[in-house]
């Protein structure tokens, strides 16, 4: 089983809005990871979570707030977007360190933002 | 800066033609290579590449990795209409100074197999 789970799968929300993104994996990876994509474009990483501690922050905007709660959940809080932060956002999981050079990514369905 | 480039961008063919799809890079510290196959939404993974020289095979899809020209190759044989996708190819490589690593991605092959 190779399954991530992101909810919900859609979301709208004005520039005022509070929201929140969650992640969902049980696979016992210990990699967690947030990916931006706007259409036609490929995935650019946002975010690495290792072991439950952010281990890399792409100097994405404060409004932006991940969180790992445990090492089966991630959450990405949204506050004060912007119109142009609309995209599919997409979780991943990995096993990190340990896998070595054979650190597969698995991707989630994604949840697609549009903020108004 | 890391690189990956994917080429062509798009290819239109029709069912029972063979494909290849070409993906180049420039990174500092390579770790692996990656094609995954994105259709609405998740990409999903095809092949992991870390050795030159041996070919991963799953069904009709093959790829293949060249360390020392920087660049790999993803076949599709005897293509059908589900075949139908982006192909992703995406480098992990070392970020400087640390332990960390991350995927770059190139920006895909629009593959579209007509019947």
């Amino acid at each position: 089983d190779t399954e991530v789970t992101q909810t919900p799968k859609h979301l709208v929300m004005g520039m005022t809005n509070k929201k929140s993104l969650k992640c969902e994996q049980h696979m016992g990876h210990r990699a967690m990871y947030w990916y931006k994509q706007k259409a036609k474009k490929p995935p650019e990483l946002m975010f690495v979570y290792s072991y439950e501690k952010l281990s890399i922050n792409e100097s994405v905007p404060s409004r932006f707030s991940p969180e790992c709660p445990n090492s089966s959940l991630l959450n990405l809080h949204l506050h004060a977007l912007q119109p142009e932060d609309s995209a599919l956002y997409l979780c991943a999981s990995s096993q990190g360190r340990s896998a070595g050079a054979k650190n597969i990514q698995y991707f989630g369905a994604g949840t697609r933002l549009s903020v108004l | 800066e890391d690189k990956v480039v994917q080429s062509p961008l798009s290819l239109v063919v029709h069912e029972g033609d063979t494909v290849t799809l070409n993906c180049s890079y420039e990174v500092t510290n390579f770790r692996s290579l990656l094609w995954y196959k994105q259709e609405k939404k998740a990409p999903t993974f095809l092949f992991m590449l870390t050795s030159s020289g041996i070919e991963k095979k799953s069904g009709r899809l093959s790829s293949i990795l060249d360390k020392k020209e920087l660049f790999s190759i993803l076949n599709i044989t005897a293509t059908q209409t589900g075949d139908s996708a982006v192909y992703l190819c995406a480098v992990e490589a070392g970020l400087s100074g640390g332990s960390n690593y991350k995927l770059t991605f190139g920006k895909g092959t629009l593959l579209t197999v007509n019947p």
